[in-house]
């Protein structure tokens, strides 16, 4: 059973601090690894994904991945209280076109 | 900005009938899948479709689940018998067929079963 395991907070932090999220994987063949923001009652929307270890920036996002520890993370720089969400954090086993595995999310509450 | 478009945003039904959801992908993409979400619960992949065929399901996707493309746009999900337990919000998604693709995402339509 592949499993994506996320806290699901959730995370309070204050406007213009940097918010951090969490993601942990049991395939270890995992290839492409996806966060997707939902907020309440809408459907999932792609931020950011990643493929090779270490990190890649986009914005105020950072994705960091690190395939030995089965570990995948979101860093968000100056957090919004538009930010306010719940972060989900996806696995594919393959890079091609197999299905999500979804964790729970993390639900992020930035303070204004 | 290209969208993948849901119909109904809303269904409600009672128990035992069937439904129909529709979907409209991304034009030039030609993998497509149906995932759901239970209120409070992860999102679940049920099937990925391509080439007019099922590509791969998932256990949740009995036989009380079929998917079609009835024409060249749009792509259905229907369930024969509903029961209680498929309330959720059905998402449609799709992708262009390759490495390193990514999946978008409609806006879902809630099923409501009574």
């Amino acid at each position: 059973q592949k499993e994506v395991e996320q806290n699901s907070g959730p995370l309070s932090v204050p406007e213009g601090a940097i918010a951090s999220l969490n993601c942990t994987y049991s395939d270890r063949g995992s290839q492409s690894f996806f966060w997707y923001r939902q907020y309440s009652g809408k459907s999932p929307e792609l931020i950011m994904f990643i493929y090779s270890n270490g990190d890649k920036e986009d914005g105020r996002f950072t994705a960091q991945l690190n395939k030995a520890s089965q570990y995948v993370s979101l860093l968000i720089r100056d957090s919004q209280p538009s930010d306010s969400a719940t972060y989900l954090c996806a696995v594919k086993s393959s890079s091609g076109n197999t299905p999500l595995v979804f964790g729970k999310g993390t639900r992020l509450s930035v303070i204004a | 900005e290209p969208e993948v478009t849901q119909t109904p945003s809303h269904q409600v039904t009672q128990m035992g009938q069937e439904v129909i959801l529709r979907c409209v992908p991304i034009s030039n993409h030609l993998y497509f899948y149906w995932y759901r979400q239970i209120l409070g619960q992860k999102v679940e992949f049920l099937v990925s479709f391509y080439n007019n065929e099922i590509s791969e399901k998932s256990e949740i996707f009995d036989d009380q689940f079929s998917v079609e493309r009835p024409d060249g746009s749009n792509f259905t999900l229907k369930i024969r018998s509903t029961k209680l337990e498929d309330s959720a919000m059905y998402f449609c998604a799709s992708s262009e067929v390759g490495m390193n693709t990514e999946a978008f995402f409609g806006q879902g339509t809630r099923l409501t079963v009574v």
